[in-house]
């Protein structure tokens, strides 16, 4: 069955630090593979996707995500965090059948 | 260039009352969605049309129904509201990798619900 998990509810990470989200799933064939972002009272806005090809894809806003096949993931990188990027990030999965994490709630210390 | 437009934005019903909310779309997209969000949850599907003339359940579908009207236009309907359908609605649409330039969802601003 279809499904994706984000194991991580909410993170903390000071302003300038590394940031690794995770993001497992689960899919019967070659997945396509999303990461949104959703500010405070916002809608969503695609930040990656990956379809096929290079497994490393790159986004807005300084964000890049790895796609790895054996451990069923696709975690969310950047290499310096910013205040701004406190907000709620989504994993997805699908092709016709699109389905969500629970998302990660990021926290940024000043 | 409107993008996905839904209405109500917001409603507030009483139990076992019933509404619909429209949701289209000016993007000639194949794939259209209907999602729930609830704080924790994320963002539940409830129901996809991946063509027009198609609909397919998805994770949680009771309690709801959908038409796709046209190729643009896709509603959900609530028969018999009960307050677990107060939720935050959106409605998305996006052409499936294969089927046109993005698989990227395209959201509508989202539809507030309150079921008393």
């Amino acid at each position: 069955a279809q499904s994706v998990t984000q194991p991580d509810i909410h993170i903390t990470v000071s302003e300038g630090a590394s940031l690794e989200l995770r993001c497992n799933y689960s899919y019967g064939a070659t997945p396509y593979l999303f990461w949104y972002v959703q500010s405070p009272g916002q809608g969503l806005q695609l930040l990656l996707k990956y379809f096929s090809g290079d497994t490393l894809v790159q986004g807005i806003k300084g964000f890049e995500a790895e796609f790895k096949r054996s451990q069923s993931s696709f975690n969310l990188r950047k290499p310096s965090v910013h205040w701004s990027d406190a907000a709620e990030y989504f994993c997805a999965v699908g092709d016709d059948k699109i389905i969500f994490g629970k998302g990660t709630r990021l926290h940024i210390l000043p | 260039n409107a993008g996905v437009t839904q209405n109500p934005k917001f409603q507030v019903l009483k139990t076992g009352q019933s509404m619909t909310l429209q949701c289209a779309q000016d993007m000639n997209h194949n794939s259209m969605y209907w999602y729930r969000q609830d704080p924790g949850m994320g963002l539940r599907l409830i129901y996809y049309s991946a063509s027009e003339g198609t609909t397919d359940k998805g994770e949680v579908p009771n309690g709801y129904n959908v038409s796709r009207l046209n190729k643009r236009e896709f509603s959900l309907r609530l028969e018999s509201a009960a307050p677990s359908q107060t939720s935050v609605y959106f409605c998305a649409s996006t052409n499936p990798p294969g089927q046109g330039p993005t698989g990227e969802l395209f959201f509508g601003e989202g539809s507030r619900l309150t079921v008393l």
